[in-house]
């Protein structure tokens, strides 16, 4: 099974600051790497696919990259509604979640 | 507008099954695989398996195997999860999810199933 790494475990930052969150596979899954947001109480919502490509929707200031066994999500100038939890998910075998991020306010 | 919508909540004791069902509506439903994703409270998202598009062919996650069952009504645009011999680790959120080929874009709201003596 591939295990996807996500670091840090929780991140503190402030509206407008840049986030850099990390998912490290155990194996090289390519690019067959996505990203989804889950804000408390709601399902998650797909944010990026194909490691760098943002879903319909979504603004500018999330970004993702990366191939092989390392991907960034950055989002750049942190809004209110961004503060959530993140998951990274690969496809390349089988399917597996990061254990996940989470972004809070400072 | 594309929805899944799930089955209600359960209660169920320990050793006994479960069965949660996703109705699909807002598109062909025959044109895409589905998921089963669960996240136990306060915890992370977790794969169970998947059923693809024709009903014909399902693939479960190691940890789940022997143990659910994912089944699709193509006449009702219906998919079916079944998991038994619950435990008390077992309570959690499930989800169906809808796959678009490169990534999960389409979620039930989720069924919350708890196991309890």
């Amino acid at each position: 099974e591939i295990v996807l790494t996500q670091s840090p475990a929780t991140l503190s930052l402030s509206p407008g600051d840049r986030a850099t969150l990390s998912c490290r596979a155990s194996q090289n899954v390519r690019t067959y790497l996505a990203w989804y947001q889950q804000t408390p109480g709601q399902v998650p919502r797909l944010l990026i696919y194909d490691a760098s490509n943002r879903a319909t929707g979504i603004p500018a200031r999330f970004s993702g990259s990366g191939s092989g066994t390392d991907f960034t999500l950055t989002i750049s100038g942190l809004e209110p509604e961004d503060f959530a939890v993140y998951y990274c998910q690969q496809r390349s075998n089988s399917f597996t979640f990061g254990q996940g991020t989470r972004l809070e306010i400072k | 507008q594309v929805q899944l919508v799930q089955s209600g909540a359960e209660v169920k004791k320990p050793g006994a099954s479960v069965k949660v069902s996703c109705k699909a509506s807002g598109y062909t439903f025959t044109n895409y695989h589905m998921h089963w994703v669960r996240q136990a409270p306060g915890q992370g998202l977790e794969w169970l398996g998947i059923i693809n598009r024709s009903g014909g062919s399902t693939s479960y996650a190691q940890k789940f195997q022997g143990r659910v069952t994912m089944t699709r009504d193509t006449s009702t645009s219906t998919v079916f999860m079944e998991l038994s011999s619950l435990k008390s680790e077992d309570t959690a959120v499930y989800f169906c999810v809808r796959d678009r080929t490169d990534a999960f874009d389409v979620w039930g709201q989720g069924t919350m199933v708890t196991v309890s003596s």
